[in-house]
C-alpha cells in the first residue's frame, strides 16, 4: 500500500519570502515522489520529481524539493515566493512495477503582495 | 500548453442522459488516464490504459464506460449518472509504465460536470 499526507489545507507566505509546503509519504518499497501545481480552471502541471540520487531536487519555476527517508518527507520550497506561485499543490507518491499514483489532498498556497 | 486537450470543457447533463468525454494527447505517450477531482478530497485514479490496454480499474462503477481507440485518444462514456458524480474530470498521460518505471504525468484541462 502507499499513502501521501499534506497536513496543511493553505499555507499562506509574504512576496519575497521563503516558502515550504509539507509532504510525508508511506510506501513498501523505494519511493517515486512528485510534486504538481495547479491553478484555477487548469489542470495539473508536473513541478519535479524523486526517483533515486541527490536529495534534493530541482524543478520548474525556482521549486526544489528535499527528500529526507528517515523522515519520509519530501517538501516543497522556494528561497523567494511570487504572487504567482499562489495555486494548489499536490504531492505524489509511487513506487516501481505500481501503475497507480497515489496523490495528496492539495495545499493551497497564497502568496501575499 | 501540456500537449492534453480535453473536449468538452464544461458539461451539464441530466442523470438519464448519456455523453461522452473526449481526451487527445499530442505528446507521442503510450499511456493515458482518467481521473476525477472532487472537492476537498485527493485526486481519484479512475482508468489507466498502456498501449490501448485498460490496465487499472479502480473499482469505478459501470456508469462510467472507457474507451481507448489508440494510443493518442481516450474517451469516457457516460450514462445514468448521478448527482455526486458532478465533479472536474481529468484526462493525463506519460510514458508507459510496463517496464516498472513511474514517469510524470501531464494533464489536460479538464472537463467539468455537472449532473442535474
Amino acid at each position: 500500500a502507499q499513502s501521501v499526507a499534506q497536513p496543511e489545507d493553505q499555507v499562506n507566505v509574504a512576496e519575497g519570502n521563503p516558502l515550504t509546503v509539507k509532504c510525508t509519504y508511506s510506501v513498501s518499497g523505494n519511493p517515486y515522489l512528485f510534486w504538481y501545481v495547479q491553478y484555477p480552471n487548469r489542470g495539473l502541471q508536473f513541478l519535479l520529481k524523486y526517483i533515486t540520487g541527490d536529495n534534493l531536487v530541482k524543478g520548474s519555476y525556482g521549486f526544489e524539493a528535499e527528500f529526507n527517508k528517515s523522515q519520509t518527507s519530501f517538501h516543497l520550497k522556494k528561497p523567494s515566493a511570487l504572487v504567482s506561485d499562489s495555486a494548489l499543490y499536490f504531492c505524489a507518491v509511487s513506487q516501481r512495477g505500481y501503475q497507480k499514483v497515489t496523490f495528496g489532498t492539495g495545499t493551497k498556497l497564497q502568496v501575499i503582495p | 500548453e501540456t500537449g492534453v486537450t480535453q473536449t468538452p470543457r464544461h458539461l451539464v447533463m441530466g442523470m438519464t442522459n448519456k455523453k461522452s468525454l473526449k481526451c487527445e494527447q499530442h505528446l507521442g505517450h503510450n499511456a493515458m488516464y482518467w481521473y476525477k477531482q472532487s472537492a476537498k478530497k485527493p485526486l481519484e485514479l479512475m482508468f489507466v490504459y498502456n498501449f490501448k490496454e485498460q490496465t487499472e480499474n479502480n473499482s469505478v462503477p459501470s456508469r462510467f464506460s472507457p474507451e481507448c481507440p489508440n494510443s493518442s485518444h481516450l474517451f469516457l462514456h457516460l450514462h445514468t449518472l448521478q448527482p455526486e458524480d458532478s465533479a472536474l474530470y481529468l484526462c493525463a498521460s506519460s510514458q508507459d509504465s510496463l517496464a516498472g518505471e513511474v514517469y510524470e504525468q501531464y494533464f489536460g484541462p479538464g472537463t467539468r460536470l455537472t449532473v442535474t
